[in-house]
């Protein structure tokens, strides 16, 4: 377990819907991490947010959005569905902004129908 | 532009046989390399960091090392438990976000 946890852990929706994954992070860790894992693209990075600024961000798609609250959980927010947003969606958390281990969540898988 | 390439893609090992999973990455000034081990359906679970060339470091069976273009994550005696893909990523000076390889996926038969 590594104390990183994310609801809900599947999620089926259809075209043009919108859905909110939620990640809470380790106790401690100030900066979260969203990651998608398709099949055919591995793990590709998202959006990185560091005691509730957004620090980095990577191949995200502008129907995606994501902030942390005070708590330091996090939410990312897919609107638009689209078929091809089907995978799985990673948060990870560490303690500092970069270059240092992270740590897993379970997942959410989405599919989209 | 960090790149990190995995290979093999695929290994099959029979209990007991030793082997090693190779990532060769390219970076402009290496912040750290990392080694993740991920079960399917599950989230990468964290194994080694290594920092500069010639560090090493081993957990059980596992043994990480680093070069200047490469790094080897040996396994020693593998067993069923040790099945799974096998990340690599790289984190560097233009950016503290890892890029993350491909994988290797490791099958050890009894």
């Amino acid at each position: 377990d590594s104390g990183v946890t994310q609801t809900p852990k599947h999620l089926i929706t259809a075209t043009g819907q919108r859905v909110t994954l939620r990640c809470s992070p380790r106790s401690g860790d100030l900066s979260v991490y969203w990651y998608q894992q398709s099949l055919d693209q591995g793990l590709q990075f998202l959006i990185q947010y560091y005691n509730g600024e957004e620090r980095a961000k990577g191949n995200i798609l502008e129907r995606f959005s994501a902030q942390q609250f005070p708590d330091l959980h996090s939410e990312l927010n897919l609107s638009s569905l689209e078929l091809g947003d089907s995978a799985l969606y990673f948060c990870a958390s560490s303690l500092g902004q970069g270059a240092d281990e992270q740590y897993f969540g379970p997942g959410t898988r989405l599919t989209v129908t | 532009e960090d790149q990190v390439t995995q290979s093999p893609e695929a290994l099959r090992l029979q209990e007991g046989e030793s082997s090693s999973l190779n990532c060769s990455y390219t970076v402009s000034g290496l912040r750290g390399l990392f080694w993740y081990r991920q079960d399917p359906g599950k989230g990468p679970e964290f194994l080694f960091t290594l920092y500069s060339a010639g560090e090493e470091k081993e957990k059980e069976r596992l043994k990480a090392t680093l070069t200047k273009k490469e790094s080897f994550l040996h396994i020693t005696a593998p067993k069923p438990e040790d099945s799974a893909t096998y990340l690599c990523a790289v984190s560097s000076g233009g950016s503290y976000i890892p890029t993350f390889g491909r994988g290797t996926s490791l099958i050890v038969h009894p």
